[in-house]
């Protein structure tokens, strides 16, 4: 069974510039999350799709933040303008059903000048 | 709030000796499970193991085990026999059927010393 698949691995931006990242879940699995992991810390949930519709984005900044889910299939998390802040690791997960394991990518290591 | 607390930021132990990794956590609801998330350096977040608060057995993956106190709100995570591959971050989480989102604590770095 093939993984979660996350591109790019790596980012270097500048602040106010714009990037995204793409996830590819597990065939089949109907419920993905993106998750913002800040050094030193524990994953945050940004967002949760069910199929291709937002269960839970509360804890999204939708001023500079936005994600879709494109035939409840791969997903893109878009950020604009990045800020300083925003330094972290992107983590894609994907479940089965919502209350079975997450199966996590590999991630994004996003570093903003 | 759903709050999960990993009081020890770093850990070192022996080659296959045990470890006990501490967590606690905090909530209302009834109906949750609780998770710890091995990560490598590589990045990507392992399952170890997995309990459902329901279940009064302690879940036991090999040779990982956990200590599922319900009343104290304590889920802690025992590593026998550590191995030089045991070293990693390793997160508590906390999933309550309701929201179907997983919080994580701040992680403990567990080193295993040859």
């Amino acid at each position: 069974e093939a993984g979660v698949a996350q591109s790019p691995r790596y980012k270097i931006i500048e602040k106010r510039q714009s990037v995204a990242f793409w996830c590819n879940p597990i065939s089949g699995h109907a419920t993905l999350y993106w998750y913002q992991q800040i050094l030193g810390q524990g994953p945050k949930l940004l967002i949760q799709f069910q199929n291709n519709g937002v269960v839970d984005d509360s804890q999204l900044p939708k001023d500079r933040f936005s994600a879709e889910r494109l035939k409840g299939v791969d997903s893109t998390l878009k950020i604009q303008p990045a800020k300083l802040e925003d330094s972290a690791v992107y983590l894609c997960a994907s479940s089965l059903v919502h209350n079975q394991p997450q199966h996590f990518g590999d991630g994004t290591r996003l570093s903003i000048l | 709030a759903q709050t999960v607390t990993q009081s020890q930021p770093e850990m070192s132990v022996q080659e296959a000796e045990t470890v006990t990794l501490s967590c606690t956590y905090d909530t209302s609801e009834n109906n949750y499970y609780l998770f710890w998330y091995k990560q490598p350096p590589s990045r990507q977040m392992i399952l170890v193991i997995r309990q459902e608060a329901y279940k009064q057995q302690n879940a036991t993956e090999n040779r990982f085990s956990v200590n599922f106190q319900k009343a104290a709100k304590s889920f802690s995570l025992k590593i026998s026999d550590s191995q030089l591959g045991d070293t990693a971050m390793y997160f508590c989480a906390f999933m309550w059927q309701g929201a179907q989102k997983l919080v994580f604590g701040q992680g403990t770095r567990l080193t295993i010393n040859p």
